[in-house]
């Protein structure tokens, strides 16, 4: 089945920081993929969409220049916490979906990441 | 816009025991897809069970079966021979054709009892 990879699973920063999260699809293409954010006992808060190739579709009050996404290859997008604080912490989750965005192919979630801010 | 509602935000069941969790949903459009994911404790986001809006036939998978109401805009899942491994976070998500963002419902929590 379709394997998406997100690294690191972890990671424990100071303030001021910036943080660099991968999500990688092992097995297939994905020209789109779609970065999360959950707080606890919650449901899942949709970021922004990341398209290879092209600038992110930001979600409403998701601040572009603190949370930096790119899409270079058809396997890899990164988020890119920028001057982490510490309410910046939360688990964050991608996702990807293979056959080109049609809707009847489900997406695949990465294992997430866990960040917290000192 | 979608929109989701899952109005249980807790349920529990004995173990062997069937369990159902409901989930609304309001769109517009005619042509979509709804799905039943499972976050357990690892938080790894599992998909459950999908189903095309224009199938009358109910999805099954296994011990996990949905009951699609299209005209209610309803999209329960039925879980039968409670397992303590089904304990988790469930989430109900519709898409609609040719758009990309999954809309999620708020989510139940699933306890099995022993």
């Amino acid at each position: 089945g379709a394997v998406v990879s997100q690294h690191p699973s972890w990671v424990i920063c100071k303030s001021g920081t910036s943080v660099k999260i991968e999500c990688r699809s092992l097995d297939f293409q994905a020209t789109t993929m779609f970065w999360y954010r959950q707080f606890p006992k919650q449901s899942l808060m949709l970021m922004a969409t990341s398209n290879e190739g092209s600038k992110a579709t930001y979600e409403q009050g998701v601040e572009k220049d603190k949370f930096l996404i790119n899409h270079a290859s058809l396997t890899l997008s990164t988020l890119t916490v920028t001057s982490a604080h510490p309410e910046d912490s939360s688990f964050y989750i991608c996702s990807a979906r293979d056959g080109g965005g049609i809707g009847n192919q489900p997406q695949h979630f990465g294992d997430g990441t866990r960040l917290s801010i000192l | 816009a979608q929109t989701v509602t899952q109005s249980q935000p807790e349920m529990s069941v004995q173990e062997a025991e069937t369990v159902t969790l409901s989930c609304t949903y309001d769109t517009s459009e005619s042509d979509y897809y709804l799905f039943w994911y499972k976050q357990p404790p690892s938080r790894q986001m599992i998909l459950v069970i999908r189903q095309e809006a224009y199938k009358q036939q109910n999805a099954t998978e296994n011990r996990f079966s949905v009951n699609f109401q299209k005209a209610a805009k309803s999209f329960s899942l039925k879980i039968s021979d409670s397992q303590l491994g089904d304990a988790a976070m469930y989430f109900c998500a519709v898409i609609i054709q040719g758009a990309q963002k999954l809309v999620f419902g708020q989510g139940t929590r699933l306890t099995i009892n022993p």
